[in-house]
C-alpha cells in the first residue's frame, strides 16, 4: 500500500553542524508534505511544509526539499542546536477528498554540545 | 492564546477495565483528529470529526474504540475491555478548517499503560 517512510531512524551530529532529514513516499498524488518536531513528552509541532508544485523551501535556519521524481522530501537544518534534538516526522496529505496526514516512522535528532 | 489541551496526562489502568480519554480542542476548530503513537513509531490515524458531518472512523483498529465530540467542541475517546497492545501515546489535533493547508495543532497526548 502507499507509504511514507523515512531511511534513518537515528541522527547524531554535533553543535553547530548541518543536519539533513530524508523521508521516501509512495504516493506520487500527494499534494502537501509537512515536516513536525516532536520533543519529549509533547505533541508534534509544525516547522515547515511544502506544496508540490514546489522543490523547495525556506524558513528560519530550516529547509525542506522535494523532489517529486524520486518521491522523496528532506529536513535541513543549519547550524543545528541542542533544541533541536528531537524527533522529526514528515507527513503527506493528498486532495481531492479527506485531508487526513499520513506520518512517517520519524526519526530522532540527537545535537551533541 | 490557549492549545489543545488533553486529560490526563498519564493513565494507568488493568487489562479489560474501560478508559476515557479527553480532548479540548483550540475554541473555533471545527476539525478534530485522534491519532496513536506506539513506541518508536509514526502517528497511527484514528478517527477524524469535521463540523456537523459523520466522522471518518475508517483508522479505528476494533470496535473496542470509539469516541464522540459534544457541541462541536470537547472530544473523548472511549477504550473498552482495554489490551496490553493498547499502549501507547493518544494524540488529539485540532485545526481551523478544511483546506489541505490548515496546520493541524497537536496537545501534549495521554500516555495510557494497560497492565
Amino acid at each position: 500500500g502507499e507509504s511514507v517512510g523515512l531511511h534513518l531512524p537515528t541522527l547524531s551530529v554535533q553543535e553547530g553542524d548541518n543536519s539533513i532529514i530524508n523521508c521516501a513516499y509512495s504516493n506520487s498524488a500527494s499534494d502537501y508534505f509537512i515536516w513536525y518536531k516532536q520533543e519529549s513528552g509533547k505533541g508534534p509541532q509544525f516547522i515547515i511544509d511544502i506544496r508540490s508544485n514546489m522543490d523547495k523551501r525556506q524558513g528560519q535556519r530550516v529547509t525542506v526539499l522535494l523532489n517529486k521524481t524520486v518521491k522523496h522530501l528532506s529536513l535541513q537544518i543549519a547550524a543545528t542546536q541542542p533544541g533541536d534534538s528531537a524527533v522529526y516526522f514528515c507527513a503527506e496529505k493528498r486532495g481531492g477528498g479527506s485531508y487526513i496526514p499520513t506520518f512517517g516512522r520519524g526519526t530522532s535528532l540527537i545535537v551533541h554540545p | 492564546g490557549a492549545g489543545v489541551s488533553q486529560s490526563p496526562s498519564n493513565k494507568v489502568t488493568e487489562k479489560g477495565k474501560d478508559v476515557e480519554l479527553r480532548c479540548d480542542p483550540i475554541s473555533g476548530h471545527t476539525a478534530l483528529y485522534w491519532y496513536r503513537q506506539s513506541l518508536g513509531q509514526g502517528l497511527e490515524f484514528l478517527i477524524y470529526f469535521q463540523g456537523n458531518s459523520a466522522p471518518d472512523k475508517s483508522g479505528l483498529p476494533s470496535d473496542r474504540f470509539s469516541a464522540e465530540r459534544t457541541g462541536g467542541s470537547v472530544s473523548t475517546l472511549t477504550i473498552q475491555r482495554t489490551q496490553q497492545e493498547d499502549s501507547a501515546v493518544y494524540l488529539c489535533a485540532s485545526s481551523s478548517g478544511t483546506s489541505i493547508y490548515n496546520e493541524q495543532f497537536f496537545g501534549p497526548g495521554t500516555r495510557l499503560t494497560v497492565l
